[in-house]
């Protein structure tokens, strides 16, 4: 099956200082990615959608210039976010989309802690 | 908006005792509704995709059903590793919006 990883698994950092969380698609090429973010006890909120090639589009209430997200290539997507604040500690989580499918595929997830 | 509302919330079955989980949706062309399992601190995993009315497939004690409206994902004879939050969610495009989730609690 197609497998989604991301690193680090987790992460501390102090607040003010910048995280680049990294996605990669295995075994399978992905012209689009996804990152999510998740609270304790919610669902899934979706952030950025992320193309290969082009600039990401965000969601509403998402600042692009926090949360850098760079798609370089077919099976890498990089999410940073600069200059974190201890709200922005979360679980973030990417999906990556299979050519020729409407299935999106997601990694194990990020934890970040920013104290 | 596409819309997605997932019940219950949380469910605690006994070991062995078949339930159902229940997700409600409204979306503007539907290309698909899926559903995911996840336990803490991991991503999620994918069960089944559903297409159109009167779909269902099946996994292990798992089968989803889908109509106009909304999903059911019956869980027959459950066991203790059932145990997680099952997540719905519809694509109108290629963007999924998730329900709030059901956590599933399954006592030996």
């Amino acid at each position: 099956g197609a497998v989604v990883s991301q690193h680090p698994s987790w992460v501390i950092c102090k607040s003010g200082t910048s995280v680049k969380i990294e996605c990669r698609s295995l075994d399978f090429q992905a012209t689009t990615m996804f990152w999510y973010r998740q609270f304790p006890k919610q669902s899934l909120m979706l952030m950025a959608t992320s193309n290969e090639g082009s600039k990401a589009t965000y969601e509403q209430g998402v600042e692009k210039d926090k949360f850098l997200i760079n798609h370089a290539s077919l099976t890498l997507s990089t999410l940073t976010v600069t200059s974190a604040h201890p709200e922005d500690s979360s679980f973030y989580i990417c999906s990556a989309l299979g050519l020729g499918n409407n299935e999106q595929f997601f990694g194990p997830g990020t934890r970040l802690t920013v104290l | 908006e596409d819309q997605v509302t997932q019940s219950p919330e949380a469910l605690r079955l006994q070991e062995g005792e078949s339930s159902s989980l229940n997700c409600s949706y409204t979306v503007s062309g539907l290309r698909g509704l899926f559903w995911y399992r996840q336990d803490p601190g991991k991503g999620p995993e994918f069960l089944f995709t559903l297409y159109s009315a009167g779909e269902e497939k099946e996994k292990e004690r798992l089968k989803a059903t889908l109509t106009k409206k909304e999903s059911f994902l019956h869980i027959t004879a459950p066991k203790p590793e059932d145990s997680a939050t099952y997540l719905c969610a519809v694509s109108a495009g290629n963007m999924l919006t998730f329900g709030g989730g059901t956590r599933l609690m399954v006592k030996p």
